[in-house]
C-alpha cells in the first residue's frame, strides 16, 4: 500500500524552528518530486515547496523562501521540511504528497497520494 | 487572495450536475494543465481529475473536468449527497521560478 506518513508538527514560538519529516513506503520514492501543501485552520490549500527526484531542484512559495528548506533521503525514504523563522501565519497542518507520475505532465502538481498531515501550531 | 479564482460556494439536489469554475491567467491554465482535489471535513484532499480530464482510477465518471484558454471546470453529474464537500483547483505556474497555485476552494453543499 502508497502511504506517507508525516511527524515532527508541534507547537513553537515565533523565530522558533521545527523539522518535519514525511516516511514514504509501498512506491519508489526516489522516482517521484515529492511536495509539501499546508493548510491553516479554515482555510484553504496552499502550495508549500517542491523537490524534484533528480537534480535537487527546489521550488519554494515566496512566503517561505529563505526561511523554509526542503530535502529529501532516498536511502531512507523520507521528505523533511526544515522550518526557521516562524512567524504566526505558518500555523497550519503541513501534508506530504505525492505526484500521480514520474514525469511529463502533472509530475510535480498532480498529487494523488497524501500523508494524514501534522499540525504546526506558532505562538507564543 | 488566491492566484485561481473559484466561486466560494455551489449547490445542488441529488441527482443535478452542477459545475464549479476556476479563472486563472497567461502563466499558469493557460499554459499548464489543471487538477481538481476533493476534500471532505478532517480529511486530506484526494485527487479528482488530473491534467485537465483524467480520472485517477477508482473515481466514478460523474466527474469530469475541462479546461478552455484560461479557465477551467469540474462537472458533478448525478449529484449524491456523498459528494457535499470542498472543491480545489489547482496549477503550476511559470511566473517566479515555477510554483503551484491554488483556488481559494468552493464548497459543495448537496440540498
Amino acid at each position: 500500500e502508497v502511504q506517507l506518513l508525516e511527524s515532527g508538527g508541534g507547537l513553537v514560538q515565533p523565530g522558533g524552528s521545527l523539522r518535519l519529516s514525511c516516511a514514504a513506503s509501498g512506491f519508489t520514492f526516489s522516482s517521484y518530486a515529492m511536495s509539501w501543501v499546508r493548510q491553516a485552520p479554515g482555510k484553504g490549500l496552499g502550495w508549500v515547496s517542491t523537490l524534484r527526484s533528480a537534480g535537487g531542484r527546489t521550488y519554494y512559495a515566496d512566503s517561505v523562501k529563505g526561511r523554509f528548506t526542503i530535502s529529501r533521503d532516498n536511502a531512507k525514504n523520507t521528505l523533511y521540511l526544515q522550518m526557521n523563522s516562524l512567524r504566526a501565519e505558518d500555523t497550519a497542518i503541513y501534508y506530504c504528497a505525492k505526484p500521480i507520475t514520474t514525469s511529463g505532465l502533472g509530475d510535480l502538481d498532480a498529487y494523488d497520494v497524501w500523508g494524514q498531515g501534522t499540525m504546526v501550531t506558532v505562538s507564543s | 487572495q488566491s492566484v485561481l479564482t473559484q466561486p466560494p460556494s455551489a449547490s445542488g439536489t441529488p441527482g443535478q450536475r452542477v459545475t464549479i469554475s476556476c479563472s486563472g491567467s497567461s502563466s499558469n491554465i493557460a499554459v499548464n494543465t489543471v487538477n481538481w482535489y476533493q476534500q471532505l471535513p478532517g480529511t486530506a484532499p484526494k485527487l479528482l481529475i488530473y491534467t485537465n480530464d483524467q480520472r485517477p482510477s477508482g473515481v466514478p465518471d460523474r466527474f469530469s473536468g475541462s479546461k478552455s484558454g484560461t479557465s477551467a471546470s469540474l462537472a458533478i453529474s448525478g449529484l449524491q449527497s456523498e459528494d457535499e464537500a470542498d472543491y480545489y483547483c489547482a496549477a503550476w505556474d511559470n511566473r517566479l521560478n515555477g510554483h503551484v497555485v491554488f483556488g481559494g476552494g468552493t464548497k459543495l453543499t448537496v440540498l
